[in-house]
């Protein structure tokens, strides 16, 4: 298996654009996460997903973010509009049953938002 | 508030040097441990995973501990080498929840020639 893999790896936009990034999941996992990292904040997650049912959103910023995952292969997280703030690593993980188990991670999306 | 906080936030040392990065964490009721070596440009990966009743973990020249009376943690390296140049971070799990991994914020170490 290629492991959890993420496009792009970086991504440069304006402010106010929308934005999204994709991640596939290792085949035969059945929870995925999506991570925001900073250099003040470290790994913050975002959202997660069971059996592609999202489970915990709390830590969605606000409404300008979404994400989805309309099968097990495929998850997208969505910023619209993107500002200045939202400049991050994202990270998409996904592991094979939830709780206390390796949560493999993607290589990242590096998102600057100018 | 279940917290993991690690020291110190960075640490340059010289390659074949040994060095020791601590990990504190508040989050209850306990599960795991997890260490993760996440190299500049790329995704976590793990090295160690410790449950409570292990106080002691080898990976090569990595040996994690454990104590879980006192709730602290430690990555030792041994032998360092250039490669080892990356950011560690501890991550605890919860035994219950959605939203059950904790990560602490990082320890940026610099093996240098």
């Amino acid at each position: 298996d290629a492991g959890v893999i993420q496009s792009p790896r970086h991504e440069v936009t304006e402010m106010g654009q929308e934005v999204t990034l994709r991640c596939k999941p290792i085949s035969g996992h059945n929870s995925l996460f999506w991570y925001r990292q900073t250099m003040m904040r470290g790994l913050e997650l975002l959202i997660y997903f069971n059996n592609n049912v999202p489970i915990d959103d709390s830590g969605m910023p606000e409404d300008r973010f979404s994400a989805k995952m309309p099968n097990a292969s495929f998850s997208t997280l969505k910023i619209q509009p993107s500002e200045p703030r939202d400049s991050a690593v994202y990270f998409c993980a996904s592991a094979a049953v939830r709780g206390g188990t390796e949560a493999f991670f993607g290589q990242g999306t590096r998102l600057t938002v100018v | 508030k279940n917290q993991v906080e690690q020291s110190p936030q960075s640490l340059i040392i010289l390659e074949g040097k040994n060095c020791t990065l601590q990990c504190n964490y508040t989050v209850s009721p306990f599960s795991n441990l997890r260490w993760y070596k996440q190299d500049t440009g790329r995704g976590p990966v793990s090295l160690t995973i410790m449950t409570f009743s292990e106080n002691t973990k080898s990976n090569g020249r990595y040996t994690a501990t454990l104590d879980a009376d006192t709730k602290q943690s430690s990555l030792h390296i041994t032998a360092s080498q250039l490669s080892d140049s990356a950011s560690y971070i501890c991550v605890v799990s919860l035994q219950t929840g959605a939203n059950n991994l904790f990560f602490g914020t990082g320890t940026r170490l610099t093996v240098i020639p």
